[in-house]
């Protein structure tokens, strides 16, 4: 159980398109969801929190104009990365929180990795 | 704000050898959690174990136990009987013990473990 699937695993977009990633909860229902974004040999760095039916919250220095975030339902979760651009590659990561389980289980999705050329 | 500090950006054992990773972190906060996680190639992040800031016993997972010293700030990650299969990178993590609360990850240190 707590399965988190990302679609897709791997992307290549040309500049200045746009590029959805999807992350859904498969046998669970996230209250919340979380996306981050992780440079080579380097941490995770979280972009945003989502709650389903509320606008996301964004870190410091992440453009919400930039990287559109929409949590439609308790199971999917959306990143759309507009207007890309190549210091946009990078591999995204999104995470679950388990309504059922409290406030500490949390379950990461595989990763996107995003090629903007 | 909380901060999580690893300072071992590297280590390397050999099979059936023990290792420990090291973690520091500052917080103000008296009730929180405590994670490891592991990254292996894959780059898919698994959760390896969890300690409750309140719960005085260190928390152990088959071959994975922690060293939780809670005045001195430090969380420690023992890995017993090294197996390949623990090559990866491993992030200490940090949440408050409130709703809402959100991870923050350290550094990481990588792991590799030779035959």
């Amino acid at each position: 159980g707590a399965v988190v699937s990302q679609h897709p695993s791997w992307v290549i977009c040309k500049s200045g398109t746009s590029v959805k990633i999807e992350c859904r909860s498969l046998d669970f229902q996230a209250t919340t969801m979380f996306w981050y974004r992780q440079f080579p040999k380097q941490s995770l760095m979280l972009m945003a929190t989502s709650n389903e039916g509320s606008k996301a919250t964004y870190e410091q220095g992440v453009e919400k104009d930039k990287f559109l975030i929409n949590h439609a339902s308790l199971t999917l979760s959306t990143l759309t990365v507009t207007s890309a651009h190549p210091e946009d590659s990078s591999f995204y990561i999104c995470s679950a929180r388990n309504r059922d389980k409290g406030t500490y289980e949390q379950y990461f999705g595989p990763g996107t990795r995003l090629t903007v050329t | 704000a909380q901060t999580v500090t690893q300072s071992q950006p590297e280590m390397s054992v050999q099979e059936a050898e023990t290792v420990t990773l090291s973690c520091t972190y500052d917080t103000s906060e008296n009730n929180y959690y405590l994670f490891w996680y592991k990254q292996p190639p894959s780059r898919q992040m698994i959760l390896v174990i969890r300690q409750e800031a309140y719960k005085q016993q260190n928390a152990t997972e088959n071959r994975f136990s922690v060293n939780f010293q809670k005045a001195a700030k430090s969380f420690s990650l023992k890995i017993s009987d090294s197996q390949l299969g623990d090559t990866a990178m491993y992030f200490c993590a940090f949440m408050k013990h409130v709703g809402h609360s959100t991870l923050t990850f350290g550094k990481g240190t990588m792991l590799l473990v030779s035959p």
